[in-house]
């Protein structure tokens, strides 16, 4: 089967730096996906880690261990946009199933 | 545009009345996906089926039936609705269901049930 674990909410400063935690398990791992989801809005997906390390994509970077069945996502020069829920999802031999998101909000 | 087009995207209806969701894919797609979102539950997979005629349970599929008779269309049937379902369904595909997929969503069907 599989479990994720997410912090379900989070508070951060505009222009600072935030990092969502996600830890999983999956059977037949291949990768860890991370989207984002405005309120009202459909998720849209950010980043994709098929290897341990880090991925970096404008201001948002994310990150795999694969040993530690962990990754994260960091989000960098925090704006008000960013306001949002993300969701990580781990893909393996299981199609691809979210948790229940971190919810993200950016205050002045 | 490459996109994931689901229809109604609200709907109001009563208990017992069966509703069909639809969800349509232009992008050649060989995995869909239901999912429904509840306030505080994340996003629960329903359905989903990795190529025309192969459907499979996701993780709340009492309740709702699907099909997949085309590669670009997967509906969603409620046949009996009742008041739990009220919720906010999201359909979406992807070139398959593992590896670096990157799953497209619809905008999103908005339900309720009296």
């Amino acid at each position: 089967g599989q479990s994720l674990e997410q912090p379900s909410e989070v508070t951060a400063v505009e222009g600072a730096i935030v990092q969502i935690n996600c830890t999983y398990q999956t059977s037949g791992f291949y990768g860890l996906s991370w989207y984002q989801q405005h309120d009202g809005g459909a998720p849209t997906f950010l980043s994709y880690n098929g290897l341990d390390g880090l991925e970096e994509t404008g201001r948002f970077s994310s990150f795999l261990s694969r040993s530690d069945s962990y990754g994260y996502l960091l989000l960098q020069e925090l704006q008000m946009k960013d306001s949002a829920s993300y969701f990580c999802a781990p893909s393996g031999n299981t199609p691809l199933v979210f948790g229940k998101g971190t919810r993200l909000s950016v205050i002045a | 545009e490459a996109q994931v087009t689901q229809n109604p995207r609200y709907l109001i209806t009563v208990t017992g009345k069966k509703l069909t969701v639809t969800c349509s894919q232009n992008m050649n797609h060989e995995y869909m996906s239901w999912y429904r979102q509840d306030p505080g539950l994340g996003l629960r997979q329903i359905y989903y089926s990795m190529n025309v005629e192969v459907t499979d349970k996701g993780d709340v599929p009492e309740g709702y039936k699907v099909s997949r008779k085309e590669k670009r269309n997967f509906p969603l049937i409620l046949e009996s609705p009742s008041p739990n379902q009220t919720s906010l369904y999201f359909c979406a595909s992807s070139y398959s269901a593992s590896g670096a997929n990157v799953l497209t969503f619809g905008a999103g069907s908005r339900l309720t049930v009296l």
